[in-house]
């Protein structure tokens, strides 16, 4: 499976500002997707991070607050804008694997907490 | 409405003490589903795929079945590192890549 690492890997932030938080992947893949994890909440799919077009945004997350870019097949970034306490969560990217056709794969998370 | 559910939320388990987590689910079509280990503060980590009721995967102590409703994780004498959060999901069938997550079964294996 592709190796996926997210940069940072934890940040405090002030409400009010915006985080980038960086996917790499090393290999080509298709389909890469941003969920969030919420404080002892399970995953929910924010949205799908499509290669040169916009991303698809899940019921509840729009594209103000969670702004996507997909330059190539191996990165992508997901941008919390002015972010609030309720925005502290886990955010994790995941893409496809090459062994099953909806298998995903995680990175390893950034842990956000906003003050 | 494609909905998981994964009981108990939690278990304590003594070490060499087997036993099951249950991922039960209700989706139109089933696409797979997916079993995965979460520690804390770290992305999911992928186990399993189960495509079709009857069968069955193994990895070291786990051991994974599905049914045409259920999904069971079996844990074969744990050991402490199996310590970790394992959650199940399935592709929905609204939205073309996402997973619907179930809420977890957090596992405690004391020495």
């Amino acid at each position: 499976s592709a190796v996926i690492s997210q940069k940072p890997s934890r940040d405090i932030c002030q409400r009010g500002t915006s985080l980038t938080i960086q996917c790499q992947v090393d290999s080509q893949v298709t389909m890469m997707f941003w969920y969030r994890q919420q404080p002892g909440q399970s995953l929910t799919l924010i949205a799908t991070a499509n290669q040169g077009s916009e991303a698809t945004y899940e019921s509840g997350f729009v594209i103000d607050k969670f702004p996507i870019s997909r330059p190539n097949l191996t990165f992508s970034t997901l941008t919390v804008s002015n972010m609030s306490p309720e925005d502290s969560s886990i955010y994790l990217c995941s893409v496809t694997g090459t062994g099953g056709l909806y298998e995903q794969y995680f990175g390893p998370g950034t842990r956000l907490t906003v003050t | 409405e494609d909905q998981v559910t994964q009981s108990p939320e939690a278990l304590r388990l003594q070490e060499g003490e087997s036993s099951s987590l249950n991922c039960s689910y209700t989706v139109s079509g089933l696409r797979g589903l997916f079993w995965y280990r979460q520690d804390p503060g770290k992305g999911p980590e992928f186990l399993f795929t189960l495509y079709s009721a009857g069968e069955e995967k193994e990895k070291e102590r786990l051991k994974a079945t599905l049914t045409k409703k259920e999904s069971f994780l079996h844990i074969t004498a744990p050991k402490p590192e199996d310590s970790a959060t394992y959650l199940c999901a399935v592709p929905t069938t609204d939205s073309w890549g996402k997973l619907q997550f179930g809420a977890g079964t957090q596992v405690v294996v004391t020495p």
